[in-house]
């Protein structure tokens, strides 16, 4: 079964400095993976997507993520947050092509960035 | 063209009542999703749904919930006797193709139980 594990519940950081948020999945098959963005009271909006073809995905908002696929992680970074990235950050799971329908989520991070 | 529609944004039920959740898809999306977020949890699938068919139910609970999407109208998910623990964040999702890497949620509907 697939799982996916964020291994910070919280980040918290300075305006302007860089920020890394860490996600591992487990699968026995090839997978997408995802970022979701969620603030404050409202839905996930999807950030970047790795389907397949290169490693390094860019996504909006500055962000960007890597799919290492030796290491099974698929990391989120941003080189210099601002105050309005504060929200919490989902990594999600899929089987490829022609597999599952769900995406399965890890508990997310909350960032907050302070000035 | 307006995105995924959810309501009630909130809703707020007494132990022993019934909710219902409604999901109106993006123009043209013909599968819906409904994922559910408990307190410090990641979201949780529960039901994929095309019109009139239950695809795939494997989440939701045994008893009490049940999803619908009719031929015509939103798609309704519906949790009778509610307790204490169905409190949560109910997002719904759509596509206009079936796969995980091609869907829009809503901004969900949060049911809470008094």
């Amino acid at each position: 079964a697939q799982s996916v594990t964020q291994l910070d519940s919280q980040v918290p950081v300075f305006e302007e400095a860089p920020v890394e948020l860490r996600c591992n999945y487990s699968s026995s098959v090839s997978v997408y993976l995802f970022w979701y963005v969620q603030y404050p009271n409202q839905g996930l909006q999807l950030l970047l997507k790795y389907l397949s073809g290169s490693t390094l995905v860019k996504g909006i908002n500055g962000f960007e993520a890597e799919f290492n696929k030796s290491q099974t992680s698929f990391h989120l970074r941003k080189p210099s947050v601002h105050i309005s990235d504060t929200a919490e950050y989902f990594c999600a799971v899929s089987e490829g092509q022609g597999g599952s329908e769900k995406l399965v989520f890890g508990k997310g991070t909350k960032l907050t960035v302070n000035p | 063209n307006a995105g995924v529609m959810q309501n009630p944004r909130h809703l707020v039920r007494r132990r022993g009542q019934e909710a219902r959740l409604r999901c109106s898809p993006m123009k043209g999306h013909s599968h819906v999703y409904w994922y559910r977020q408990l307190p410090e949890e990641g979201l949780k699938f529960m039901v994929y749904l095309q019109k009139e068919n239950i695809i795939d139910e494997s989440g939701m609970p045994k008893e009490r919930f049940s999803a619908e999407f009719p031929k015509e109208g939103p798609s309704i998910l519906r949790i009778q006797q509610v307790v204490r623990g169905d409190s949560a964040a109910y997002f719904c999702a759509s596509s206009r193709v079936s796969g995980a890497n091609v869907l829009t949620f809503g901004a969900g509907s949060r049911l809470t139980v008094l």
